[in-house]
């Protein structure tokens, strides 16, 4: 049972439209995390957030944007989507330091 | 700054033969330890942990001891079924790196079990 819920699981939308993935957890967890994967498997670290008010961008630069308002929600927006964005986007969150991550099952987007 | 290298596949393997994934890594503190696995179309599912030195863990007959003197973490299961089919993730964390929380992931080892 996931705890923490990506949508949409797919999305095909064309170059130049403003896109949000959305992600949101019930476990109350601070951190929270976006990961791109591409197709040889690789996970990329995008964006991370400590809690509310807190963004930081990830190890791989990215055109995307985040925002936490709520503790609960951690979107990611493409505001002009290109087809180098075609990837699978996973969000994922972490009670404390001692603990793995826990992964929503991820957005696979494809940009035409 | 910290790394994980795990075997590059893939991996195919029959039906009840023995697994082993190596995993490496490199840390300044004394990480925590994990592997996930990641099913086709899905997001990656947390296997196994381990958070000292000699810890081992397991789930669902997969295996992994924490090994300081080789700075290692092979992930083993006796006995794979078709269903175990999928990529293996190695990962670490390391409270040493000023407090940051992020995981450190190797690459994926894709496993194929054949009937």
């Amino acid at each position: 049972e996931a705890d923490i819920y990506q949508t949409p699981r797919y999305l095909v939308i064309g170059t130049g439209k403003k896109i949000t993935l959305e992600c949101s957890q019930t476990m109350g967890h601070d951190k929270m995390y976006w990961y791109q994967q591409d197709p040889g498997m690789e996970l990329h670290l995008i964006h991370y957030s400590y809690g509310v008010n807190s963004t930081e961008k990830g190890d791989l630069s990215s055109e995307s944007t985040v925002s936490r308002i709520r503790t609960e929600h951690f979107p990611l927006t493409l505001e002009s989507a290109r087809p180098s964005h075609t990837s699978q986007y996973l969000c994922a969150s972490r009670q404390g330091a001692y603990y793995g991550y826990t992964f929503g099952s991820g957005t696979r987007l494809t940009v035409v | 700054g910290d790394s994980v290298t795990q075997m590059e596949g893939p991996v195919t393997l029959s039906e009840e033969a023995f697994l082993t994934i190596n995993c490496t890594y490199t840390a300044t503190g004394y990480p925590s330890l994990f592997w996930y696995v990641q099913y086709p179309g899905e997001g990656l599912q947390l296997l196994l942990k381990a958070t000292k030195a000699d810890d081992k863990g397991s789930n669902k007959g997969f295996e992994a001891t924490y090994r300081k003197e080789t700075t290692s973490f092979h992930l083993e299961k006796g006995s794979v079924q078709v269903s175990d089919s999928a990529v293996y993730f190695c990962a670490l964390s390391d409270l040493a790196q000023g407090g940051s929380e992020k995981l450190v992931f190797g690459k994926g080892t894709k496993l194929t079990v054949n009937p």
